[in-house]
Formats: structure tokens, sequence, C-alpha cells
């Protein structure tokens, strides 16, 4: 059974640009969840989404935001890039009958120049 | 708001000593979820295990073992025979029934095993 893919592994941008972030979730997993980790902040959730539609917010700016298709795959897009953005990017996929476990992705690294 | 804290940031052991690492937990919700999760150099988080509030069953899993105390509000995690291969940073997590996705992290405990 394929994990969680998330896509590209590494990215470098400047700032103001924007950037979007995939993620493939594990085969029957209706649920992906997004999350932000940085040296200074730690592991932080920024939004999950279930049947295509947003089901919970992190606290984030709105240049952060996402979507899902009906494949269950997702994306979430940065607009106008901040240094401050440079972090790790989680994904996660779960199962929403039940609280269960997330199953996570390796990331995407994202570097703001 | 819900709250994870690890007061250890760093641990580091000598291979084959057991370590125990700390989680302390903060919700006012009376049904809610806990996770242990490693993260290895790779980045990907690791699921370990999940505990229900009203579960209250200590567990052990080959080398590892989970003490859940709802009196003292911790969720602690034990390796016990500890190999390098454990080397990660470790994270406690707990989520609500209300945002049963939104995952509140610790802050995380880095473990260096050293052979």
């Amino acid at each position: 059974k394929a994990g969680v893919t998330q896509t590209p592994r590494y990215l470098i941008k400047t700032r103001g640009q924007q950037v979007t972030l995939s993620c493939s979730p594990i085969s029957g997993h209706r649920s992906v969840s997004w999350y932000q980790q940085t040296p200074g902040q730690g592991l932080q959730f920024l939004f999950e989404y279930f049947s295509e539609t947003q089901r919970n917010k992190g606290n984030f700016p709105g240049r952060f935001s996402g979507r899902q298709f009906s494949n269950s795959r997702s994306e979430m897009n940065v607009s106008t890039l901040e240094l401050g953005d440079s972090a790790l990017y989680l994904c996660a996929s779960s199962l929403r009958t039940a609280i269960t476990e997330a199953f996570f992705g390796q990331g995407t690294r994202l570097t703001v120049v | 708001a819900q709250k994870v804290t690890q007061a250890q940031t760093e641990i580091s052991v000598v291979e084959k000593e057991d370590v125990t690492l700390d989680c302390v937990y903060e919700t006012r919700d009376t049904t809610y979820y806990l996770f242990w999760y490693k993260q290895p150099p790779s980045g990907e988080l690791v699921f370990l295990i999940r505990r229900n509030s009203f579960d209250e069953q200590n567990e052990i899993s080959g080398r590892y073992s989970w003490n859940f105390q709802k009196s003292t509000s911790s969720f602690n995690f034990t390796i016990t025979a500890s190999q390098v291969v454990d080397s990660a940073v470790y994270f406690c997590a707990l989520t609500i029934r209300s945002s049963a996705r939104q995952l509140t992290f610790g802050s995380g405990t880095q473990l260096t095993v050293l052979p």
C-alpha cells in the first residue's frame, strides 16, 4: 500500500512569488491535513480538507490556501512568499469515519530567498 | 485551547539504556486523543501509538511502552534497551473530538542514542 506522496520534495522560491505544493493521500483516505514545521514555531496545523471542502483551519494568514480534488489529492498554495514561510510542509492523510491516526508524507522543504 | 508540553528538548543515552520521554497535555475537553510520532532525519512523521481519553490502559509493544495518567495529564513514552536506530525527534500530540484532524503537537524531544 503506497504511503502519502508529496511533491516536490524541495523548492527554492524568491520573496513575493507564489508556490503550489501537492499531496496524494493513501488510497481510500479522504481526509488531508497540512502542517507547517519550523524551528521556531514547531509543527502547526494549517488546514484540513475532506470531500473537497475545508473543514478546519489553523491560525495562518489568507496567503495560505488549499484545495482538494475529487480523487482526494490536495494542493496548498502560498502567495506573496515571505522569508518566514521557509519551512517543511507536511501533509497527512487519514480516514474520517473515526478518530484514527494520521499518516504523514515526507514533506516539501520550501526555502524562500 | 489545547496545549502539549515536552519539557525535554534533547536527551542523549548510550545504547541499551532505557529512556523515558515526557509529555504533559492540557485540554478542557473530556474526550480527547493522544498520539506519539517519531520523526527520523528523512522528515516523515511516523505514527507510534494512539490513546483515547477513556482508555487509561498502559501498553507495551516490543521495546516501546506508554504510561497514560489522566490524574497528572501525562502520556509518557519509554524505550527499553535503546538502539542507535531509535535516534530521532519524538513528538507527542493531542486532538479533541470536535476538531479531530487538527493535531496540537508538543515541541518535540531530540533523542540521540550513542553506540
